[in-house]
């Protein structure tokens, strides 16, 4: 059974540092594609991060650009998330979700971790 | 960046009703587009990927139609447990954004 776990959720303040983690576990972690996708309070979904399975690939949403960083370490089986300066605006579930690729299209979110919460605050 | 528009941004429906969400993106996406539903507390789960392909284990009252720009979701006969927040994503390039969702309620 797939099974991704989120963790390193908290309160920060604003302008602060925080790292998440991603557990993964009853697949071959290397061989995909993972994802951060981020829900604030009451609001609806954002993609904010994609790292391919060498990590040789990587892409991140405007509103986080420069501030967060994606990394995997695929001999642990799991997927991080470096957040830096961080904002009010940041305050969400982190999910991390693994990407699934069935034919020339068909390419989705097809795992989801539960979701950690992070609150900027002062 | 691509922009997805849902419409509407919710509805009241009854059990048994056909209900139909739109998608609409702001350049041509071919067929690369998912819907996702997603229920309070829980994470999203997918529906529908490449516009119209059903995903394992989601019962035939689900559809998705489209291509290019505009997209739909229909449920045929809505169910209880189908009162949720749906959806949808482009996976055409980066970043992937998803609409604003729409929340289906009882009426």
């Amino acid at each position: 059974e797939v099974q991704l776990v989120e963790s390193g959720g908290g309160l920060v303040q604003p302008g602060g540092s925080l790292r998440l983690s991603c557990a993964a576990s009853g697949f071959t972690f290397s061989r995909y594609s993972m994802n951060w996708v981020r829900q604030a309070p009451g609001k609806g979904l954002e993609w904010i991060s994609y790292v391919n399975g060498d990590s040789s690939s990587i892409n991140y949403a405007g509103s986080v650009w420069g501030r967060f960083t994606i990394s995997r370490d695929n001999a642990k089986n799991s997927l991080y998330l470096q957040m830096n300066s961080l904002r009010a605006e940041d305050t969400a579930v982190y999910y991390c979700a693994r990407d699934l690729l069935l034919g020339s299209s068909g390419l989705f979110l097809d795992s989801w971790g539960q979701g950690t919460l992070v609150t900027v605050s002062s | 960046d691509i922009h997805m528009t849902q419409s509407p941004s919710s509805l009241s429906a009854s059990v048994g009703d056909r209900v139909t969400i739109t998608c609409r993106a702001s350049q041509s996406i071919s067929n690369f587009l998912v819907w996702y539903q997603q229920k309070p507390g829980k994470a999203p789960r997918v529906l529908i990927y490449g516009a119209s392909t059903l995903h394992s284990g989601v019962p035939s009252r689900f559809s998705g139609g489209g291509s290019g720009t505009d997209f739909t979701l229909t449920i045929t006969s809505l169910q209880p447990e189908d009162f949720a927040t749906y959806y949808c994503q482009h996976n055409y390039n980066t970043p992937r954004t998803f609409g604003q969702g729409t929340m289906v309620e009882i009426k």
